[in-house]
C-alpha cells in the first residue's frame, strides 16, 4: 500500500527566504504526487504535481517541487517565502491509476514578517 | 459558482442522532470523494464513487451511508452519532483519470456532544 510521509510539523522561515517543505513516499509501482494547501477553515487547495516528465514541476503561486526517485521524495520549495504563504501544506500519493490519494499528515509553514 | 459545495458548514448534535451531509460539484467530474479530517488534522479518505457507483470503501462503520442520486451529488448519511464522529468532513470530486487533482469543498464541521 503506499505511504506518504512529511518528518516535520512545523517550518518557520522569514519572509523573503527560501522555504522547502520535505515529503518523501513509498509504493510499490509508479507515484502519482501532489501538493495541497490549506488555510484555516477552507478545503484543500491543489498546488501541483508530478506524474510523469520533468522532475523539477511548478505550480501555483510560485511554488515548485522536485522528484527524485533514488530518494523517493517530493520536497515542496519556493524561492523567496511570503507572510501570506503561511497555512498547512499536505502531500499526498497515489500507486499508480485508481488507488486512493493517501495524504501525509501535513506540515505547518509559518512565514515571519 | 462555488466549484464543490457543502451543506451544512457546521452540525452541532447529540449522541444517537442521526444526521446527512449534502455534497454538489458543478466541474463535470464523475468522480467523488469523502474524507475525514481529524482533530490533528490527518486527512483520511472514507468513500470514493465513480459515475454513481462506489468504488472505494475504506474501513469505515455501517452507521456511514454514502449516496450518491447522480454524478454531481455524494451525501454522506450517518446513523446514531457517536463522540468520535466529531470531526470535519470534506467533499471532493475529480476526473477518474488518476492524473486529476481533486477539488475540495470547504468543509463540514461536525460536533458531537
Amino acid at each position: 500500500a503506499q505511504s506518504v510521509a512529511q518528518p516535520e510539523d512545523q517550518v518557520n522561515v522569514a519572509e523573503g527566504n527560501p522555504l522547502t517543505v520535505k515529503c518523501t513516499y513509498s509504493v510499490s509501482g509508479n507515484p502519482y504526487l501532489f501538493w495541497y494547501v490549506q488555510y484555516p477553515n477552507r478545503g484543500l487547495q491543489f498546488l501541483l504535481k508530478y506524474i510523469t516528465g520533468d522532475n523539477l514541476v511548478k505550480g501555483s503561486y510560485g511554488f515548485e517541487a522536485e522528484f527524485n526517485k533514488s530518494q523517493t521524495s517530493f520536497h515542496l520549495k519556493k524561492p523567496s517565502a511570503l507572510v501570506s504563504d503561511s497555512a498547512l501544506y499536505f502531500c499526498a500519493v497515489r500507486d499508480g491509476g485508481n488507488t486512493p490519494l493517501v495524504f501525509g499528515k501535513g506540515t505547518r509553514l509559518s512565514v515571519i514578517a | 459558482d462555488t466549484a464543490v459545495s457543502q451543506t451544512p458548514k457546521y452540525l452541532v448534535t447529540q449522541m444517537g442522532n442521526d444526521k446527512s451531509i449534502k455534497c454538489e460539484q458543478n466541474l463535470g467530474h464523475d468522480t467523488m470523494y469523502w474524507y475525514k479530517q481529524d482533530s490533528k488534522k490527518f486527512l483520511k479518505i472514507m468513500f470514493s464513487y465513480n459515475n454513481k457507483e462506489l468504488i472505494i470503501n475504506e474501513t469505515v462503520p455501517n452507521r456511514f451511508s454514502p449516496k450518491s442520486p447522480d454524478k454531481a451529488h455524494l451525501n454522506l448519511h450517518i446513523n446514531s452519532l457517536e463522540l468520535g464522529d466529531s470531526a470535519v468532513y470534506f467533499c471532493a470530486s475529480s476526473h477518474g483519470d488518476g492524473n486529476s487533482p481533486l477539488h475540495f469543498g470547504n468543509g463540514t464541521r461536525l460536533t458531537v456532544t
